[in-house]
């Protein structure tokens, strides 16, 4: 088993959808939780950066963590087509003894239709 | 402010041959980690650095060494290669190792091996 399962889609919606984008994880030392953005042929864009259990907000991006179900979840509202990119999540362990060592989730393919 | 710059973009090698990938992170930024990411799945950690001592390995062979030097760039070397190393090889920088959560990503390294 994976330390970190996400569905790899591809995910194809409308313009103006709400995308609903999921993690799950087995490892309970996970306390950093983050969302990063892939555009085909370049590096990871982080998107969204969480601490322990709890909502964070950004703009048209919402991000949710629910350690006790080891599940964390993206949420794009009114998506565009310039979302279209493959979105990773990403978990690492607690600060002490940290060797910056993330985890990555495989990615899902988002597809924003105009 | 130039973001994390990695060479050269794309390379073309065959089996057997020796690889060197070169990373300069963002100014400021003192540590350096190395991911693999294999095509359709999410990077995966290969090392980590920080004032030019290693800081964490992930799980790859010793034909993959890296180092960093006083200027904080980077280099990772792959020996022997195989054609399963054909990937594209990511470098990330952070301000410190106890801040590796937030990293950030260059645009990596496209490597073929024939």
């Amino acid at each position: 088993q994976k330390e970190v399962e996400q569905d790899p889609g591809p995910l194809s919606v409308p313009e103006g959808a709400i995308v609903s984008l999921n993690c799950t994880y087995s490892n309970s030392a996970f306390q950093y939780f983050m969302w990063y953005r892939q555009y085909s042929r370049k590096g990871p864009e982080l998107l969204m950066y969480t601490y322990s259990s709890g909502n964070k907000e950004d703009g048209r991006f919402t991000a949710q963590v629910d350690k006790s179900s080891k599940y964390i979840s993206l949420f794009i509202r009114d998506s565009q087509p310039s979302d279209s990119a493959t979105y990773l999540c990403a978990m690492s362990a607690s600060l002490s003894g940290n060797t910056g060592k993330l985890i990555f989730g495989q990615g899902t393919t988002l597809q924003v239709k105009p | 402010d130039a973001g994390v710059t990695q060479s050269p973009t794309h390379l073309i090698k065959t089996r057997g041959q020796h690889v060197t990938l070169r990373c300069s992170p963002i100014s400021g930024h003192k540590s350096v980690s190395w991911y693999q990411q294999v095509l359709g799945q999410g990077p995966q950690f290969i090392f980590q650095y920080y004032e030019k001592e290693e800081r964490g390995r992930g799980n790859f062979p010793d034909r993959f060494s890296a180092r960093q030097f006083p200027n904080y760039s980077s280099e990772l070397n792959v020996n022997a290669l195989l054609l399963g190393d054909s990937a594209l090889y990511l470098c990330a920088s952070s301000l410190d190792w106890a801040t590796n959560e937030k990293l950030f990503f260059g645009s990596g390294t496209q490597l073929s091996v024939l």
